[in-house]
């Protein structure tokens, strides 16, 4: 079946370290996102790609990092940088030039810094 | 700027009745999209239905209905006949068409939780 897969699922770190969550989707869908996911935040844009070897910043892009080497990939690392790393992290694609550009979302990535 | 506000944090509805979750909006944009998603306790985002600023009609996806309020700038998601499933969160969000083909100018509400009693 087609969808994204994001791992790990649940993901421990000790303050200091780098981490990178993966995201693979099988849609053929041109555009990628990460999102962070805050208790009573409601989501927050960090980084998107709408094309293979390019993306850009989001909201909150500050201490992370991102690739997107191949289409159906886009990696995010969570570097020692950000402050406050703990939360829920969604990896979501869309259809570049889609009628109504809706999200297709992963089941997410749940961040938790010892 | 451009918000989107959902007032009911928590909602509560007894199976097989109607609920109505509320979602106002606010843009100076003529063009916009709105969406509803859904997200269980698994965690992922379901997508449930889109009404374009434009559309006449109101749009329906089965179950789901987008009560659309143009003049009140209201965007409220009816779910008829709940079921247990429907037990969630579930989130507003706009997207500015300015941007189109680029979801950067996805606004998100912060949600409704909704529980559906047996």
């Amino acid at each position: 079946d087609g969808g994204i897969t994001q791992s790990p699922k649940y993901l421990f770190r000790k303050e200091g370290q780098n981490v990178t969550l993966s995201c693979e989707q099988n849609l053929n869908h041109d555009a990628m996102y990460w999102y962070r996911q805050d208790p009573g935040q409601g989501l927050r844009l960090i980084y998107y790609s709408q094309i293979v070897n390019d993306f850009q910043k989001g909201d909150i892009a500050e201490g992370y990092s991102v690739s997107r080497e191949k289409k159906e990939s886009f990696p995010l690392t969570v570097t020692s940088a950000q402050k406050n790393p703990t939360a829920f992290y969604l990896c979501a694609s869309s259809i570049r030039q889609g009628h109504t550009g809706e999200l297709f979302f992963g089941e997410g990535s749940r961040l938790t810094v010892l | 700027a451009q918000k989107i506000t959902q007032t009911q944090p928590g909602m509560f509805v007894q199976e097989k009745e109607a609920v109505t979750l509320d979602c106002t909006y606010d843009t100076s944009d003529q063009s916009y999209g709105l969406f509803w998603y859904k997200q269980p306790s698994s965690g992922e985002m379901i997508f449930l239905i889109y009404q374009g600023s434009y559309d006449e009609q109101n749009a329906t996806e089965g179950r789901y209905s987008l009560n659309f309020q143009k003049a009140r700038k209201s965007a409220n998601l009816v779910i008829s006949a709940s079921q247990l499933g429907d037990s969630a969160m579930y989130f507003c969000a706009m997207r500015d068409f300015l941007n189109a083909g680029n979801n950067r100018k996805l606004i998100w509400g912060l949600g409704t939780s909704l529980a559906v009693n047996p």
